[in-house]
């Protein structure tokens, strides 16, 4: 069984500009969940999909946003990127929706901002 | 909303030796407390987890314990190896239906030859 996808695995990006990020959970996974990893910040949670709702968002600003589609892959976006977007940024799935199951991350892209 | 904080930030034990890293958690709801280890430059790998319905989990060298009266829960790693070497997280859920873990800043841990 394929594991989790996530594409690109590096991105250089420039202030001001968009990127989107995306997500292929494993096969038979509804729930996808996106982190950001910095030196400084850890692992934090960005928001969660689930058979294509939003159902959580974590403490970033709106110019990140996501969405799911039918077939459960993932996608994120962040607008007007800063400096302090620069990240290793991964997603996670799970089968199934509830909050004690396992979650299995993917390889994570790499976004420099400069 | 939960706050999980981890000790030590950094550990070094000789090879053999057992390691232990502890995590407390703030919200009495959460209900299930996952370890991840990360390589350098590699993905998190959830390496064990346990369910707040029991006390104690183990795999192999591996074993993680939970106290929900005191909110805090352990990794024990036995008979370590250099391949131990890493960073290792650990993380708790936040009550409700959706999945989301709140993570601890992480503990590097060397294991030297």
């Amino acid at each position: 069984k394929a594991g989790v996808t996530q594409t690109p695995r590096y991105l250089i990006k420039t202030r001001g500009q968009q990127v989107t990020l995306s997500c292929s959970p494993i096969s038979g996974h509804r729930s996808v969940s996106w982190y950001q990893q910095t030196p400084g910040q850890g692992l934090q949670f960005l928001f969660e999909y689930f058979s294509e709702t939003q159902r959580n968002k974590g403490n970033f600003p709106g110019r990140f946003s996501g969405r799911q589609f039918s077939n459960s892959r993932s996608e994120m976006n962040v607008s007007t990127l800063e400096l302090g977007d620069s990240a290793l940024y991964l997603c996670a799935s799970s089968f199934s929706g509830q909050g004690d199951t396992e979650a299995f991350f993917g390889q994570g892209t790499r976004l420099t901002v400069v | 909303g939960e706050n999980v904080e981890q000790h030590p930030s950094t550990l070094s034990v000789q090879e053999g030796d057992s390691a232990v890293i502890k995590c407390t958690y703030s919200d009495s709801a959460s209900n299930y407390f996952p370890w991840y280890k990360q390589e350098l430059g590699k993905r998190p790998q959830l390496i064990i987890d346990i369910r707040s319905n029991v006390g104690e989990k183990k795999d192999q060298r591996i074993a993680v314990t939970l106290n929900k009266t005191a909110k805090h829960f352990s990794l024990h790693i036995t008979e370590t190896q250099p391949e131990d070497s890493a960073v290792y997280f650990c993380a708790a859920n936040s009550p409700g239906s959706a999945r989301q873990l709140t993570f601890g800043s992480g503990t590097q841990l060397t294991v030297l030859p």
